[in-house]
């Protein structure tokens, strides 16, 4: 049973450019949760894709953006890098959604802004 | 405004003995609190919860207990291991927010 899978595992970008980073959610989950990790913090919610459809998003501007595809599997995009940006990037999947919280993390996507 | 706090960054514990990690929280619509395990270079993983109409669950060796009057949860490890050894975070869910808030979290270090 695959859990949640996410690619890359890290990578560097300079200010300006653009990032997406990919999610394949754990087997029979059809929820997808985005967190940002910066370093000494915890994850801090980006948001999160039920039926293809952003369902909620927490305090993140429009420079980041998702979307989730019929096989449940889900991208985060992210424009206009700036240093700030540079953090563990955390795929979480759910059922449906579930209400009691619990998540299954991917390992994430460590990413760098120069 | 931070609404789950994990005021101790780390904690050091002699193998054997007990470990108790604290979270306070400031957001009373939380209904539902949750504590993960984090190892250096793997994503969280969920450890115990416990709804906020209980004041205590057990699972093995971790206990988490809360004190909804004082906004305050703690989780007792018990015999601690070295293979405990990780950053422990705290979170709740509840109300309107279908995602987790987490606090900073606390490193625990269990010494041989």
């Amino acid at each position: 049973d695959a859990g949640v899978t996410q690619s890359p595992t890290h990578l560097i970008k300079t200010r300006g450019q653009q990032v997406t980073l990919r999610c394949s959610p754990k087997s029979g989950h059809d929820t997808v949760s985005w967190y940002q990790q910066a370093l000494g913090q915890g994850p801090q919610f980006i948001f999160q894709y039920y039926e293809e459809e952003e369902r909620q998003r927490g305090n993140f501007p429009d420079r980041f953006s998702g979307h989730q595809f019929p096989n449940y599997s889900s991208e985060l995009n992210v424009n206009a890098l700036l240093l700030g940006d540079s953090a563990l990037y955390l795929c979480a999947s759910s059922l449906v959604p579930d209400l009691t919280g619990e998540l299954f993390f991917g390992e994430g996507s460590r990413l760098t802004v120069l | 405004d931070q609404q789950v706090k994990q005021n101790s960054p780390s904690l050091s514990v002699q193998e054997g003995r007990i470990s108790i990690l604290n979270c306070d929280y400031t957001n009373s619509m939380f209904d539902y609190f949750l504590w993960y395990k984090k190892y250096p270079a793997e994503g969280p993983t969920f450890l115990i919860s416990i709804s906020s109409i209980k004041d205590k669950n057990e699972d093995g060796r971790f206990t988490v207990f809360l004190n909804k009057s004082a906004k305050h949860l703690s989780l007792h490890i018990v015999p601690s291991q070295p293979g405990d050894s990780a950053v422990y975070f705290c979170a709740g869910t509840g109300g309107s927010q279908g995602n987790l808030i987490f606090g900073k979290g606390t490193k625990l270090s269990v010494k041989p």
